[in-house]
């Protein structure tokens, strides 16, 4: 089967750091995506994991754990427009379709 | 670039009527896919095109979704009769083939059945 676990609600502070974890067991993996939604709009890409470690851009980092199934994505130095859900989505083997979490949904506060 | 687009961004039918909802991808795009969000559950897969083939449709709920895609360009899903449970928010991506790409989304057809 296919199964994402992500937080459903996660709050912070304005200028702190945020970890959002995601595990995941799906039958076949060919790299893992986080996306960000705000309200009424498009996911729009952040960032992709396909082999272990840590990927950085910006204020926005994904770490990958293909043998424990993990991921996570790191915001530091929140802005109040970080607020938005997080969806974590693993990409399968076959046809190369998303499979995604229910979403993080992030609020910062001041 | 132009981003992906979908028309409508909303529509309101009752039950028994056909909708037919609209992607256009960014150009260039070979894969195009829909997905669907029903409230309060994740974003689910329900097709997947390369160029104007289906390559998977395993997502597609029932006999009553119609998805073409003519040309390789743009593509349309039709519902029809519509039901209640069909509800949601539809939307379509569409990525390069390269190991990777990104899919990038339009904003969505918010489709409510009544």
């Amino acid at each position: 089967g296919q199964n994402i676990d992500q937080p459903t609600e996660m709050t912070a502070t304005e200028g702190a750091i945020v970890q959002i974890n995601c595990t995941y067991q799906t039958s076949g993996f060919n790299g893992l995506f986080w996306y960000q939604q705000h309200a009424g709009e498009a996911p729009t890409f952040l960032s992709y994991n396909v082999l272990d470690g840590l990927e950085e851009k910006g204020r926005f980092s994904s770490f990958l754990s293909r043998s424990k199934g993990y991921s996570y994505l790191l915001l530091k130095e929140l802005q109040m427009k970080d607020s938005a859900s997080y969806l974590c989505a693993v990409k399968d083997n076959q046809g190369g379709k998303l499979i995604f979490g229910q979403g993080t949904e992030l609020s910062v506060k001041p | 670039e132009a981003g992906v687009t979908q028309f409508p961004s909303h529509s309101v039918i009752e039950k028994g009527q056909t909708v037919t909802l609209r992607c256009d991808p960014i150009s260039g795009h070979d894969n195009l896919y829909w997905y669907r969000r029903v409230m309060g559950k994740e974003i689910k897969f329900l097709l997947h095109f390369v160029k104007e083939s289906k390559q998977d449709e395993s997502g597609m709920p029932n006999n009553r979704f119609l998805a073409e895609r003519t040309g390789g360009t743009y593509s349309t899903l039709k519902v029809q009769p519509a039901e209640l449970e069909d509800s949601g928010v539809y939307f379509c991506a569409s990525s390069q083939v390269e190991v990777g790409s990104p899919l990038h989304f339009g904003n969505g057809t918010r489709l409510t059945v009544t």
